[in-house]
Protein backbone atom coordinates (compact mmCIF):
# COMPACT_ATOMS: atom_id res chain seq x y z
CA UNK A 1 0.00 0.00 0.00
CA UNK A 2 0.89 3.84 -0.72
CA UNK A 3 -0.46 4.71 2.69
CA UNK A 4 1.88 7.31 3.96
CA UNK A 5 3.11 7.42 8.09
CA UNK A 6 3.49 9.82 9.79
CA UNK A 7 5.56 10.14 12.78
CA UNK A 8 5.14 10.83 15.93
CA UNK A 9 1.58 9.82 16.32
CA UNK A 10 1.26 12.61 18.94
CA UNK A 11 2.95 15.91 19.92
CA UNK A 12 2.55 18.32 22.90
CA UNK A 13 4.46 21.08 23.15
CA UNK A 14 4.12 25.03 24.70
CA UNK A 15 2.53 27.69 23.02
CA UNK A 16 5.42 29.35 20.82
CA UNK A 17 7.41 26.40 20.36
CA UNK A 18 8.04 24.75 16.85
CA UNK A 19 6.09 21.35 15.88
CA UNK A 20 7.64 18.90 13.69
CA UNK A 21 5.91 16.22 12.05
CA UNK A 22 7.44 13.87 9.49
CA UNK A 23 5.59 11.47 6.53
CA UNK A 24 7.35 8.66 5.31
CA UNK A 25 5.97 7.06 2.19
CA UNK A 26 6.13 3.97 -0.23
CA UNK A 27 6.35 4.92 -3.88
CA UNK A 28 7.22 6.98 -6.25
CA UNK A 29 4.92 10.10 -5.89
CA UNK A 30 3.52 13.03 -8.39
CA UNK A 31 3.11 15.54 -5.21
CA UNK A 32 2.64 15.12 -1.22
CA UNK A 33 -0.24 16.98 0.38
CA UNK A 34 -0.90 18.01 4.27
CA UNK A 35 -4.31 18.19 5.67
CA UNK A 36 -5.75 19.55 9.06
CA UNK A 37 -8.08 17.72 11.09
CA UNK A 38 -10.33 19.86 13.96
CA UNK A 39 -11.60 17.51 16.20
CA UNK A 40 -14.79 15.76 15.13
CA UNK A 41 -14.76 17.97 11.61
CA UNK A 42 -13.72 17.30 7.95
CA UNK A 43 -9.84 17.85 6.98
CA UNK A 44 -8.56 21.23 5.59
CA UNK A 45 -6.19 21.05 2.87
CA UNK A 46 -3.24 22.93 3.79
CA UNK A 47 -0.16 22.40 1.29
CA UNK A 48 1.20 20.60 -1.89
CA UNK A 49 4.49 20.11 -2.16
CA UNK A 50 5.07 18.61 -6.13
CA UNK A 51 7.74 16.13 -6.46
CA UNK A 52 10.25 18.57 -8.31
CA UNK A 53 10.39 20.89 -5.68
CA UNK A 54 12.32 20.60 -1.86
CA UNK A 55 10.36 22.83 -0.07
CA UNK A 56 7.76 25.02 0.44
CA UNK A 57 6.49 27.92 2.57
CA UNK A 58 3.03 28.72 3.40
CA UNK A 59 2.49 31.45 6.72
CA UNK A 60 3.78 29.46 9.75
CA UNK A 61 3.98 26.00 7.69
CA UNK A 62 7.66 24.96 5.99
CA UNK A 63 7.30 21.74 3.75
CA UNK A 64 10.03 19.89 3.01
CA UNK A 65 10.16 17.04 0.95
CA UNK A 66 13.11 14.59 0.20
CA UNK A 67 11.96 11.87 -2.69
CA UNK A 68 15.10 10.23 -2.56
CA UNK A 69 14.35 9.21 1.21
CA UNK A 70 10.30 9.04 0.34
CA UNK A 71 10.07 11.67 3.66
CA UNK A 72 8.40 14.78 3.94
CA UNK A 73 8.25 17.17 6.97
CA UNK A 74 5.68 19.33 8.34
CA UNK A 75 6.84 22.23 10.43
CA UNK A 76 4.60 24.55 12.26
CA UNK A 77 6.90 27.53 14.15
CA UNK A 78 5.69 29.32 16.99
CA UNK A 79 2.86 27.10 17.83
CA UNK A 80 -1.00 28.47 18.99
CA UNK A 81 -3.35 26.42 21.22
CA UNK A 82 -5.66 27.16 18.00
CA UNK A 83 -3.18 24.98 16.04
CA UNK A 84 -4.28 21.96 18.22
CA UNK A 85 -5.79 19.75 15.68
CA UNK A 86 -4.86 16.13 14.25
CA UNK A 87 -2.48 16.42 10.82
CA UNK A 88 -2.41 14.22 8.13
CA UNK A 89 -0.12 13.61 5.03
CA UNK A 90 -1.35 12.34 1.65
CA UNK A 91 0.35 11.20 -1.53
CA UNK A 92 -0.95 10.04 -4.98
CA UNK A 93 1.00 6.82 -6.69
CA UNK A 94 3.01 8.61 -8.94
CA UNK A 95 3.25 7.05 -12.18
CA UNK A 96 0.03 4.42 -10.96
CA UNK A 97 -2.06 6.85 -9.56
CA UNK A 98 -5.51 6.19 -10.29
CA UNK A 99 -7.68 9.27 -11.23
CA UNK A 100 -6.79 11.58 -8.48
CA UNK A 101 -7.13 9.50 -5.40
CA UNK A 102 -5.22 9.91 -2.87
CA UNK A 103 -3.67 7.75 0.11
CA UNK A 104 -3.55 9.16 3.65
CA UNK A 105 -1.70 8.48 6.87
CA UNK A 106 -3.07 7.46 10.07
CA UNK A 107 -2.00 11.31 11.42
CA UNK A 108 -0.69 12.70 14.25
CA UNK A 109 -2.09 14.30 16.81
CA UNK A 110 -0.69 17.69 17.87
CA UNK A 111 -1.54 19.29 20.99
CA UNK A 112 -0.33 22.57 22.10
CA UNK A 113 -0.54 23.71 25.81
CA UNK A 114 -1.50 27.53 26.39
CA UNK B 1 -15.06 28.89 -1.79
CA UNK B 2 -15.64 25.08 -2.51
CA UNK B 3 -18.27 24.42 -0.57
CA UNK B 4 -18.75 19.81 0.06
CA UNK B 5 -21.65 19.57 2.00
CA UNK B 6 -22.88 16.51 3.70
CA UNK B 7 -27.08 15.36 4.29
CA UNK B 8 -25.90 14.75 8.49
CA UNK B 9 -23.89 15.62 10.69
CA UNK B 10 -25.00 12.56 13.23
CA UNK B 11 -27.48 9.86 12.59
CA UNK B 12 -28.86 6.82 14.56
CA UNK B 13 -29.71 3.75 12.43
CA UNK B 14 -30.65 0.29 13.27
CA UNK B 15 -28.77 -2.70 12.32
CA UNK B 16 -30.41 -4.08 9.11
CA UNK B 17 -31.75 -0.66 7.98
CA UNK B 18 -30.93 0.59 4.25
CA UNK B 19 -28.86 3.96 5.12
CA UNK B 20 -28.60 7.14 2.31
CA UNK B 21 -25.44 9.26 2.86
CA UNK B 22 -25.49 12.29 0.70
CA UNK B 23 -23.04 14.61 -0.11
CA UNK B 24 -23.40 17.86 -2.76
CA UNK B 25 -20.23 19.79 -4.51
CA UNK B 26 -20.72 22.85 -5.72
CA UNK B 27 -17.72 23.72 -7.47
CA UNK B 28 -18.11 21.45 -11.13
CA UNK B 29 -15.42 18.82 -9.52
CA UNK B 30 -14.82 15.45 -11.51
CA UNK B 31 -13.65 13.43 -8.77
CA UNK B 32 -15.76 12.64 -5.74
CA UNK B 33 -14.93 10.13 -2.73
CA UNK B 34 -16.14 8.06 0.42
CA UNK B 35 -13.84 7.91 3.22
CA UNK B 36 -14.41 6.35 6.51
CA UNK B 37 -12.60 7.29 9.59
CA UNK B 38 -11.97 4.91 12.42
CA UNK B 39 -9.35 5.94 15.72
CA UNK B 40 -6.26 4.15 15.25
CA UNK B 41 -6.98 3.71 11.14
CA UNK B 42 -6.89 6.91 9.84
CA UNK B 43 -8.93 7.83 6.78
CA UNK B 44 -9.88 4.33 4.26
CA UNK B 45 -11.44 5.13 0.51
CA UNK B 46 -14.42 3.23 0.40
CA UNK B 47 -15.54 4.37 -3.19
CA UNK B 48 -14.50 7.43 -5.59
CA UNK B 49 -16.14 8.59 -8.71
CA UNK B 50 -14.39 9.86 -11.57
CA UNK B 51 -17.44 11.04 -13.71
CA UNK B 52 -21.35 11.23 -13.54
CA UNK B 53 -22.50 7.16 -13.27
CA UNK B 54 -18.95 5.80 -13.70
CA UNK B 55 -17.37 4.52 -10.07
CA UNK B 56 -14.45 2.82 -8.80
CA UNK B 57 -14.05 0.67 -5.39
CA UNK B 58 -11.46 1.50 -2.89
CA UNK B 59 -9.89 -0.13 -0.13
CA UNK B 60 -13.13 -1.32 1.93
CA UNK B 61 -15.98 -1.51 -0.49
CA UNK B 62 -17.74 -4.41 1.30
CA UNK B 63 -20.90 -4.02 2.45
CA UNK B 64 -21.14 -0.29 0.77
CA UNK B 65 -22.86 1.03 -2.86
CA UNK B 66 -22.66 4.40 -4.33
CA UNK B 67 -24.68 5.89 -7.14
CA UNK B 68 -23.52 9.20 -8.89
CA UNK B 69 -26.74 10.43 -11.08
CA UNK B 70 -25.29 13.77 -10.96
CA UNK B 71 -21.94 15.61 -11.26
CA UNK B 72 -22.70 17.54 -8.24
CA UNK B 73 -23.75 15.03 -5.79
CA UNK B 74 -22.34 11.60 -4.94
CA UNK B 75 -24.62 9.01 -2.41
CA UNK B 76 -23.24 6.30 -0.04
CA UNK B 77 -25.55 3.71 0.07
CA UNK B 78 -25.40 0.86 3.53
CA UNK B 79 -27.30 -2.01 1.62
CA UNK B 80 -27.91 -3.53 5.47
CA UNK B 81 -26.55 -1.15 7.94
CA UNK B 82 -24.14 -3.59 10.37
CA UNK B 83 -22.74 -1.87 13.90
CA UNK B 84 -19.06 -2.43 12.34
CA UNK B 85 -20.68 -0.03 9.58
CA UNK B 86 -20.51 2.71 12.81
CA UNK B 87 -17.71 5.38 12.00
CA UNK B 88 -17.01 8.70 10.86
CA UNK B 89 -18.12 9.21 7.09
CA UNK B 90 -16.24 11.92 5.15
CA UNK B 91 -16.95 12.65 1.67
CA UNK B 92 -14.81 15.11 -0.81
CA UNK B 93 -14.06 16.32 -4.38
CA UNK B 94 -11.54 17.70 -6.90
CA UNK B 95 -10.65 18.71 -9.57
CA UNK B 96 -9.14 16.29 -12.11
CA UNK B 97 -6.21 16.26 -14.99
CA UNK B 98 -5.33 13.03 -16.17
CA UNK B 99 -3.61 11.28 -12.64
CA UNK B 100 -2.48 13.80 -11.30
CA UNK B 101 -3.84 14.58 -7.91
CA UNK B 102 -5.54 17.59 -6.81
CA UNK B 103 -6.45 19.09 -3.17
CA UNK B 104 -9.40 17.33 -1.83
CA UNK B 105 -12.03 19.03 -0.47
CA UNK B 106 -14.02 17.83 2.66
CA UNK B 107 -17.15 17.92 3.87
CA UNK B 108 -17.66 18.17 7.49
CA UNK B 109 -18.60 14.57 8.03
CA UNK B 110 -21.38 12.17 9.01
CA UNK B 111 -21.23 10.31 12.25
CA UNK B 112 -23.04 7.31 11.88
CA UNK B 113 -24.40 4.93 15.02
CA UNK B 114 -25.64 1.33 14.05
CA UNK B 115 -27.51 0.12 16.46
Amino acid sequence: SQQGEEDPQALSIQEGENATMNCSYKTSINNLQWYRQNSGRGLVHLILIRSNEREKHSGRLRVTLDTSKKSSSLLITASRAADTASYFCATDAGRGSTLGRLYFGRGTQLTVWP
Amino acid sequence: DVKVTQSSRYLVKRTGEKVFLECVQDMDHENMFWYRQDPGLGLRLIYFSYDVKMKEKGDIPEGYSVSREKKERFSLILESASTNQTSMYLCASSTSRGRISYEQYFGPGTRLTVT
